[in-house]
């Protein structure tokens, strides 16, 4: 899994987007962008995944940069409830051995938002 | 409602006191997994099981064990307990599909071990 780096902290105003980065400089052809949060010790959540191309579901959108160095999490309208720790994982798709279905969580980016 | 649950969600026990940490899936995942988290190291596996009766070490293992009899069963056993293992506990589970890694995680145990 290519090491991922995301900023330590970020604050976003309620009702803005919320545009969270991630840089995975040594993404390989086969692996996928994994977003997932976490909401003050409670379990992990998924939110959106993505290889190639930008996605979109009910909780964000996902953008891809071309060269797929990097990413960007996009919470369209930042809600209190959206604070929590944000991380960015990447995986193959058909990781095998020990691998297989372990996610490697880095140490996130604490997102706040304020009223 | 698709959802993983653990039982108990805070327990506090003493140095070798075996426990068990049940955890239980109804979406019917064949994989399931074991993390810890620690402050400053984030969330590490133990132990998963890529279906009934089969199961593997994680990063962290030492100190825990695991069973898989039922599909939608995977129990963590602290055989005994030390205050090393003090720690939040999740369970996790992963939709079938190999191309993506979506998991599923628990609400947590949040362990004391004095």
């Amino acid at each position: 899994d290519a090491k991922t780096t995301q900023p330590t902290s970020m604050d976003c105003a309620e009702g803005r987007a919320a545009n969270l980065p991630c840089n995975h400089s040594t993404i390989s052809g086969n692996e996928y962008v994994y977003w997932y949060r976490q909401i003050h010790s409670q379990g992990p959540q998924y939110i959106i995944h993505g290889l190639k191309n930008n996605e979109t579901n009910e909780m964000a959108s996902l953008i891809i940069t071309e060269d797929r160095k990097s990413s960007t999490l996009i919470l369209p309208h930042a809600t209190l409830r959206d604070t929590a720790v944000y991380y960015c994982i990447t995986k193959a798709g058909w990781a095998g051995g020990t691998s297989y279905g372990k996610l490697t969580f880095g140490q996130g980016t604490i997102l706040t938002v304020h009223p | 409602e698709a959802q993983v649950t653990q039982n108990p969600r805070y327990l506090i026990t003493v140095t070798g006191k075996k426990l068990t940490v049940t955890c239980s899936q109804n979406m019917n995942h064949e994989y399931m997994s074991w993390y810890r988290q620690d402050p400053g190291l984030g969330l590490r596996q133990i132990y998963y099981s890529m279906n009934v009766e089969v199961t593997d070490k994680g990063d962290v293992p030492e100190g825990y064990k695991v069973s898989r009899k039922e599909k939608r069963n995977f129990p963590l056993i602290l055989e005994s307990p030390s205050p090393n293992q003090t720690s939040l506990y999740f369970c996790a589970s992963r939709f079938p599909w190999r191309g993506t890694d979506t998991q599923y995680f628990g609400p947590g145990t949040r362990l004391t071990v004095l």
